[in-house]
């Protein structure tokens, strides 16, 4: 099982509605990663988690919540967002640590705030 | 920091080869990724360089060369669904800072 699930594939919500984006792989991997792409921009990181523990965040605003329940899980609550937060938001595991190679991404959330 | 260069589009003629390059300056070095994607669709994963040269895999080659800050991708025998953006990525070295930044992707373009 080489995949990375991401869960729902769309999603529209009102900027007062709070929202969760799900993500879940079975690769054993122990880092994984929430990444921004807006339309014709590479992805953009969010935040990562090594070992279940937030190891990076990048300036990210506090509308946007991460969550590792465990080893295979990562969640991405949204909150009070903006239409320019409308984006792909795609979800990437690696083997994590000194050994870390390639991300496997997932096939993303197309978010749309209104 | 890291500065990753990459022409923004391409365009080649079905059955023809390709060469899109991807230069470099990064504080530190370990590891430089290709990822190719479609229009909406995930990043997926075509080749990891650590090492100075060239790795080949099918109709896709990838060269590093560290001490030039300098890669490409070489795609041989286009084919229509080779249409996509191609994202040059670099891992930084050490730190515990494993995260591969990525370029801003060139679009090829493949016509008949």
């Amino acid at each position: 099982d080489t995949e990375v699930t991401q869960t729902p594939k769309h999603l529209v919500m009102g900027m007062t509605n709070k929202k969760s984006l799900k993500c879940e792989q079975h690769m054993g991997h122990r880092a994984m990663y929430w990444y921004k792409q807006k339309a014709k921009k590479p992805p953009e990181l969010m935040f990562v988690y090594s070992y279940e523990k937030l190891s990076i965040n990048e300036s990210v605003p506090s509308r946007f919540s991460p969550e590792c329940p465990n080893s295979s899980l990562l969640n991405l609550h949204l909150h009070a967002l903006q239409p320019e937060d409308s984006a792909l938001y795609l979800c990437a595991s690696s083997q994590g640590g000194p050994a870390n190679t390639e991300a496997f991404f997932g096939q993303g959330t197309r978010l749309t705030v209104v | 920091g890291q500065n990753i260069d990459q022409p923004t589009e391409m365009t080649a003629t079905e059955g023809a080869i390709v060469q899109i390059n991807c230069t470099y300056q990064t504080s530190g070095f370990n590891g430089l990724f290709w990822y190719q994607q479609h229009a909406g669709e995930a990043p997926t994963f075509l080749s990891y360089n650590v090492l100075d040269g060239l790795e080949e895999k099918g109709r896709f080659s990838s060269f590093l060369s560290r001490s030039k800050g300098y890669s490409y991708l070489l795609l041989k025998e286009l084919q229509m669904k080779d249409s996509a953006s191609y994202l040059c990525a670099v891992r930084p070295a050490g730190g515990g800072s494993y995260i591969p930044t990525f370029g801003r992707g060139t679009s090829l373009i493949v016509h008949p």
